[in-house]
């Protein structure tokens, strides 16, 4: 028990389809994030929710959509995506403060997602 | 940009032997380093962390890690590795440094033979 729980773990989709992915933590944290992470590539980071609102980016296709209705869930909606977005997507929170980020993130076990 | 590079892809070690993991970061400052470990089949989770204070930082499962500053490194170590250390590590550092979200590495896959 992680205290990040994903859903689905599982999902296949073809490039048509739209889809979302659910993550809620159950840490009290007032910060989540969502990561991707592809075979052979560094995690990279796609959004940041502090305080429900996002300020993180990372460059992100619109593609995907996030949405933080409160503190504790966040959702990864997916629509139109490519074979090549096929990866495991991973959420996860910590809990910031006014003195900066502790750095520590509490994961999901994420959601492998394939796209054909 | 900060960066991170993990020079090891795949570790291959038999039980008892030492392990040491290359980490190292780009931006110069203050600094927050972190390792986390992903077991497989598991979430990943938090292995250790250094702030600030003594460079040497001891986590869980006997594993420590050192902060050279004057290396820009934070290597991994443990003395004697278990069949249950096999995991992927990964290297992780804030984006500004200190503060900001968390870039990783590209993670390193240790594989302990009993």
């Amino acid at each position: 028990e992680t205290g990040v729980t994903q859903t689905p773990r599982h999902l296949v989709m073809g490039m048509t389809n739209k889809k979302s992915l659910k993550c809620e933590q159950h840490l009290g944290h007032n910060a989540m994030y969502w990561y991707k992470q592809s075979a052979k590539k560094p995690l990279e980071l796609m959004f940041v929710y502090n305080f429900k609102e996002q300020t993180e980016n990372n460059s992100v296709p619109s593609r995907f959509s996030p949405e933080c209705p409160n503190s504790s869930h966040l959702f990864l909606h997916l629509h139109t995506l490519q074979p090549e977005d096929s990866a495991l997507y991973l959420c996860a929170s910590s809990q910031e403060s006014s003195g900066g980020p502790t750095g520590e993130l509490f994961f999901g076990e994420g959601s492998r997602l394939t796209v054909l | 940009a900060q960066s991170v590079s993990q020079h090891n892809h795949h570790v291959i070690l038999s039980e008892a032997a030492s392990l040491e993991l290359g980490c190292n970061y780009s931006y110069g400052g203050t600094v927050n380093l972190f390792w986390y470990v992903q077991y497989p089949g598991q979430h990943l989770q938090l292995l250790l962390k250094y702030f600030s204070g003594d460079p040497l930082v001891k986590g869980i499962k006997g594993f420590e890690a050192e902060f050279i500053k004057s290396k820009f490194s934070f290597n991994l170590r443990k003395p004697s590795v278990q069949w249950s250390d096999t995991a992927e590590y990964f290297c992780a550092v804030p984006q500004g440094g200190s503060q900001g979200n968390l870039i990783f590495g590209k993670g390193t896959k240790l594989s302990v033979k009993p």
